[in-house]
């Protein structure tokens, strides 16, 4: 086992740019989320995969947020034209099932700053 | 909105005492977990407690449930420094199968 990946740490771009955030789950687990969280909140749901398909998304996330899990492995996350409120810690994690009542393990997130 | 919210926001205490977390929700819930979060790091499962459980041990870790005041708290004994970190909770939200829903956390500070 060796843990929920993500890639990069740290991202810093300019407001209006596009990122990119992947996520390699731990390699058993078929249920992959994304999170988001800001300093002194909880993480916020963004969006749930089961293998490659996307089940559940956000009904806040707004249309420039997109995620993929192409062969139901790694994920990625794009924001389009980032504004400054994208700024967070986006997290992602893993489980093996069991719905909400599975625990999940997170990796260490990735940090966005946008200026 | 969050469902889960955590008291106190803030709790510094000295090593060896113990700590108490408290988590209010407003729904009914199926389970309810306890996570830590270190400062920058990503969040590790606690334990886990159904709604038809009362109590739960884990180590140094008691966790209660009372669905009655739809409550929870988190209890570690004999606190140590290394168990500085922000502790949240995490129900099931009442209109998915997949999400959990969060509280702000409580900071716990262990003084040496």
């Amino acid at each position: 086992d060796t843990g929920v990946s993500q890639n990069p740490r740290h991202k810093i771009t300019k407001r209006g740019q596009n990122v990119t955030f992947r996520c390699d789950p731990i390699s058993e687990h078929n249920r992959l989320y994304w999170y988001r969280q800001t300093l002194g909140q909880g993480p916020e749901f963004l969006t749930y995969f089961q293998n490659e398909a996307q089940l559940e998304k956000s009904r806040l996330l707004s249309d420039r947020f997109s995620a993929e899990r192409p062969k139901g492995s790694f994920s990625t996350l794009e924001i389009q034209r980032t504004e400054q409120g994208d700024s967070a810690m986006y997290l992602c994690a893993s489980s093996t099932g069991g719905g909400a009542g599975s625990p999940l393990h997170f990796g260490n997130g990735t940090r966005l700053t946008v200026t | 909105s969050q469902q889960g919210e955590e008291d106190p926001q803030a709790l510094s205490i000295q090593e060896g005492e113990n700590a108490t977390m408290n988590c209010s929700y407003k729904t009914s819930i199926n389970n309810l977990q306890w996570y830590r979060q270190n400062s920058g790091r990503g969040l590790v499962h606690l334990i886990l407690i159904r709604s038809n459980e009362r109590e739960k041990h884990s180590g140094r870790l008691r966790v209660t449930l009372d669905t009655s005041k739809k409550s929870s708290s988190l209890l570690i004994t004999a606190s140590r420094a290394a168990d500085t970190a922000s502790y949240f909770c995490a129900t099931d939200a009442p209109d998915s199968n997949y999400q959990l829903i969060w509280g702000a956390g409580t900071k716990l500070i262990i003084k040496p």
